[in-house]
């Protein structure tokens, strides 16, 4: 089946640094992914729509500035986090949409981010 | 923007028994819907899903019933075990937009 591969699974980060994070769709191609991020206790939230090869799309209240998505090729999409602040702790997450069964999208096992 | 709710944030179940998790969907724009399954730490697991010329549909041991209606989506799952304890989500699509937005989530646990 479709799998989609996040790394890394956790990264601790002092304040004022940046930190990048990979999603692959190792066995699909995807035009589309997507990226949610998700406070404790809390669902996820859509953060933006990567589009490969061209700019992403951001949901309301998102910084496209802040948080830095490029989608190079259509096996790899990252999200960088900029001058990365304690509030920006959280678990990233990525989707893939392959288009097919399983609900058309794969999911990637998320990343743990905590700025201290 | 449009936001996909739930009625209620956690249930227990005894072991054995059937558990209905509910969710409520407020974009009558919205023709595809799916339930995710969240263990701690981890990313969602697809469960099933159902588009909105359906209002039924079942899987092993789930099943996903929806009302349009009311707007209504709950997921049904037969004998619960212990591993079905984890976080439950519903997502809502539509066809002109590629994204999926999920509901607030549901924490199942189950009773020995």
């Amino acid at each position: 089946g479709a799998v989609v591969s996040q790394h890394p699974s956790r990264v601790i980060c002092k304040s004022g640094t940046s930190v990048k994070i990979e999603c692959r769709s190792l066995d699909f191609q995807a035009t589309t992914m997507f990226w949610y991020r998700q406070f404790p206790k809390q669902s996820l939230m859509l953060m933006a729509t990567s589009n490969e090869g061209s700019k992403a799309t951001y949901e309301q209240g998102v910084e496209k500035d802040k948080f830095l998505i490029n989608h190079a090729s259509l096996t790899l999409s990252t999200l960088t986090v900029t001058s990365a602040h304690p509030e920006d702790s959280s678990f990233y997450i990525c989707s893939a949409r392959e288009g097919k069964g399983r609900g058309g999208y794969t999911f990637g096992s998320g990343t743990r981010l905590t700025v201290v | 923007g449009e936001n996909v709710g739930l009625h209620l944030p956690t249930l227990s179940v005894q072991e054995g028994d059937n558990s209905i998790i509910n969710c409520a969907y407020s974009n009558s724009a919205s023709d595809y819907f799916i339930w995710y399954k969240q263990e701690s730490g981890k990313g969602p697991q697809f469960i099933i899903d159902i588009r909105s010329n359906m209002d039924k549909r079942q899987g092993q041991r789930v099943t996903v019933l929806l009302n349009k209606t009311v707007k209504h989506l709950s997921l049904q799952i037969a004998a619960t075990q212990p591993g079905d304890s984890a976080v439950y989500f519903c997502a809502e699509g539509y066809s002109s937009a590629s994204k999926i937005i999920f509901g607030s989530g549901t924490r199942l646990s189950i009773r020995p």
